[in-house]
């Protein structure tokens, strides 16, 4: 079946310390994949996705991603964390089959940066 | 550009009544998504349409989960008869591209945060 696992229900951060937020997928092919932030009582703002091309993508709020296709992963990445970084982080895979264009979620990690 | 709009944004019903959800998408955004997401999970797609058609909807419940598009913009999502495991946030989501391609982002709304007593 196809999933996306987000190992960690949360992560801690020191303000200004680097941070990562780690994303596994199980989809056959070669999917693209995308990460999501969600802050309380809205919905998910796009932050990056990876279609193609250089694994390391660039994305909204100073937020990177490394693609690793051998080890199926997406880590989110950012090199000094902000106390307005903490919220809900999402990782999700589009399979690219059935012809729909669908989004498949992980169950979310939450990022709290502290001060 | 306006984003997704939703109203409600908040409904408190008891199980067996019905309610229904609204969804704007962004100007011009052909494909449309309808989300559940429970707490604690994240957002599972219940129906997809592309204009005023239903591309997937193969994991919204039909016996009592129901949805359209009619003029192919805004859309209606149904539930009728509720049941408690119905609570969830119910989100729209919108994309660009008439052919549904594969690299459209999906851009969300703020959500219909739904509870079932």
């Amino acid at each position: 079946a196809q999933s996306v696992a987000q190992p960690e229900d949360q992560v801690n951060v020191a303000e200004g310390n680097p941070l990562t937020v780690k994303c596994t997928y199980s989809v056959s092919g070669n999917p693209y994949l995308f990460w999501y932030v969600q802050y309380p009582n809205r919905g998910l703002q796009f932050l990056l996705k990876y279609i193609t091309g250089d694994n390391l993508v660039k994305g909204s709020y100073g937020f990177e991603a490394e693609f690793n296709k051998s080890q199926t992963s997406f880590h989110l990445k950012k090199p000094s964390a902000l106390v307005s970084d903490s919220a809900l982080y999402f990782c999700a895979v589009n399979p690219r089959s059935g012809g729909y264009n669908k989004l498949i979620f992980g169950a979310g990690t939450r990022l709290a940066v502290h001060p | 550009e306006a984003g997704v709009a939703q109203s409600p944004r908040y409904k408190i019903i008891e199980k067996r009544q019905s309610v229904a959800f609204w969804c704007n998408p962004i100007s011009g955004h052909a494909t449309l998504y309808w989300y559940q997401q429970i707490l604690g999970q994240g957002p599972k797609l219940l129906i997809q349409f592309q204009n005023n058609g239903v591309v997937d909807d193969s994991q919204l419940p039909k016996d009592r989960f129901s949805a359209e598009r009619l003029k192919g913009v805004d859309s209606t999502l149904k539930i009728q008869p509720a049941k408690l495991e119905d609570s969830a946030v119910y989100l729209c989501a919108s994309s660009g591209s008439w052919t549904g391609l594969y690299t459209d982002t999906q851009y969300f709304g703020p959500g219909t945060r739904l509870t079932v007593l």
